[in-house]
């Protein structure tokens, strides 16, 4: 059973680029979220996207964005890239359990992204 | 305050005792709970999930939940070098997918 892909692996952008990261959950798996994973802050929640809508959204501005589509693909951009957004990029899948909670993620191996 | 509160370490257990590791939580409304194991360049893997009071078994490992006390713990038995990672726990409160991470336990067994 394939797990989660994420592409790219690594990245290097410049100050002020725009750059896509896609996701490929795991068949079957509807909800897809991200996280942004830093030494200082941790993993934070960037956005949840469930039958290609956002169902839960973090406290990220609006420089970052996501879609998924029919397939369950998703995928999320960063616009006006800072140097702060210099993070390891993951991406994770869920079965989804409605108002009952959640089962838990499977990650992806996530996207190394370096902003210079 | 911190949603999710963990002890950062490194906690340091011999090889083949019981590693302890808590997490706090601050809102009571959360329903499932969750342990990721993070080895140093890996993404979480997922340990654990726990969802009522009290106690979890898997294998060495050993969830325990007390809501009361917003409180989860989880017990490494037998503790082996190749269990050496960061220990992330996790809360979910909303409907949906919306985890929030503690900032993990770095646990060291030395043979």
């Amino acid at each position: 059973k394939a797990g989660v892909t994420q592409t790219p692996r690594y990245l290097i952008k410049t100050r002020g680029q725009q750059v896509t990261l896609s996701c490929s959950p795991i068949s079957g798996h509807r909800s897809v979220s991200w996280y942004q994973q830093t030494p200082g802050q941790g993993l934070q929640f960037l956005f949840e996207y469930f039958s290609e809508t956002q169902r839960n959204k973090g406290n990220f501005p609006g420089r970052f964005s996501g879609r998924q589509f029919s397939n369950s693909r998703s995928e999320m951009n960063v616009s006006t890239l800072e140097l702060g957004d210099s993070a390891l990029y993951l991406c994770a899948s869920s079965w989804d359990r409605g108002t009952s909670g959640s089962n838990g993620y499977t990650f992806g191996s996530g996207t190394r992204l370096t902003v210079v | 305050q911190k949603e999710v509160e963990q002890n950062s370490g490194p906690l340091s257990v011999p090889e083949g005792a019981i590693a302890s590791l808590n997490c706090t939580y601050s809102d009571r409304v959360s329903q499932s709970f969750f342990w990721y194991r993070q080895y140093s360049g890996k993404s979480p893997e997922l340990i654990m999930s726990i969802y009522s009071n009290g106690d979890k078994e898997d294998g060495r490992f050993t969830a325990q939940l007390n809501k009361a006390s917003q409180y989860v713990s989880l017990l490494i038995r037998d503790s082996q070098p190749s269990d050496s990672a960061t220990y992330l726990c996790a809360v979910n409160k909303a409907a949906g997918n919306k985890l929030t991470f503690g900032g993990g336990t770095r646990v060291l067994v030395k043979p």
